[in-house]
């Protein structure tokens, strides 16, 4: 398994400011994935985030909005930008390990903001 | 994007009953993976099937692949209060690496 742990659990914010929200992991790991969670609603991946690269993004997220660091194997780094009440959400990392024969994604508790 | 389809999107049932939740899809994938979420919690690893036809059972839970590796299905037997909680499959996809595509959940409620 894997311990992943975020920062803040939760935070209310303001429209138009940013947010920094922190991953760690227990150990080294080659990829690393945000996803957001809106209210209601299933997981929807944000990005990937290798370490040493760009963060490849998914169709609908960009970069100026999402910017993400991945400074080293243990850690990364989501930023919501100039926020809206429409990003108010869950936002998840996520690990992958090997398990047996098949790789396991582990998430973290997540991030719940809230954009007023 | 491939999609999954989960059913039912809800449910609530009471304890000692049994419960059925699918998940299907058009596309293959080479496995695919059911979490438990509580609310203000992440996703939790329940199980993941690979080979087409898997069964596996985790106590009162029992999961099956289909044959064709494109839908799965989760019994619960004889609910319980504490299964209470959104069920989500997500299979694995490869234009993102691991990354996973997930169905839209189900929401189970179990009362006493």
């Amino acid at each position: 398994s894997a311990v992943i742990s975020q920062k803040p659990s939760r935070d209310i914010c303001q429209r138009g400011t940013s947010l920094t929200i922190q991953c760690q992991v227990d150990s080294q790991v080659t990829m690393m994935f945000w996803y957001r969670q809106q209210p209601g609603q299933s997981l929807t991946l944000i990005a990937t985030a290798n370490q040493g690269s760009e963060a490849t993004y998914e169709s609908g997220f960009v970069i100026d909005k999402f910017p993400i660091s991945r400074p080293n194997l243990t850690f990364s780094t989501l930023t919501v930008s100039n926020m809206s009440p429409e990003d108010s959400s869950i936002y998840l990392c996520s690990v992958t390990r090997l398990a047996g024969v098949t790789d396991t994604q582990y998430f973290g508790p997540g991030t719940r903001l809230t954009v007023l | 994007t491939q999609l999954l389809e989960q059913s039912p999107q809800f449910l609530s049932i009471q304890e000692g009953e049994n419960l059925t939740v699918y998940c299907n899809s058009s596309s293959v994938f080479s496995s695919l993976q059911w979490y438990r979420q509580e609310p203000g919690e992440g996703p939790v690893l329940l199980v993941t099937v690979v080979t087409g036809g898997e069964v596996k059972k985790l106590k009162r839970l029992t999961f099956q692949f289909g044959d064709a590796r494109k839908d799965s299905s989760l019994h619960i037997t004889a609910a319980q209060t504490g299964d209470t909680g959104l069920y989500l499959c997500a299979g694995e996809y490869s234009n993102s690496g691991y990354a996973l595509n997930f169905g839209k959940g189900t929401s189970l409620l179990v009362t006493p």
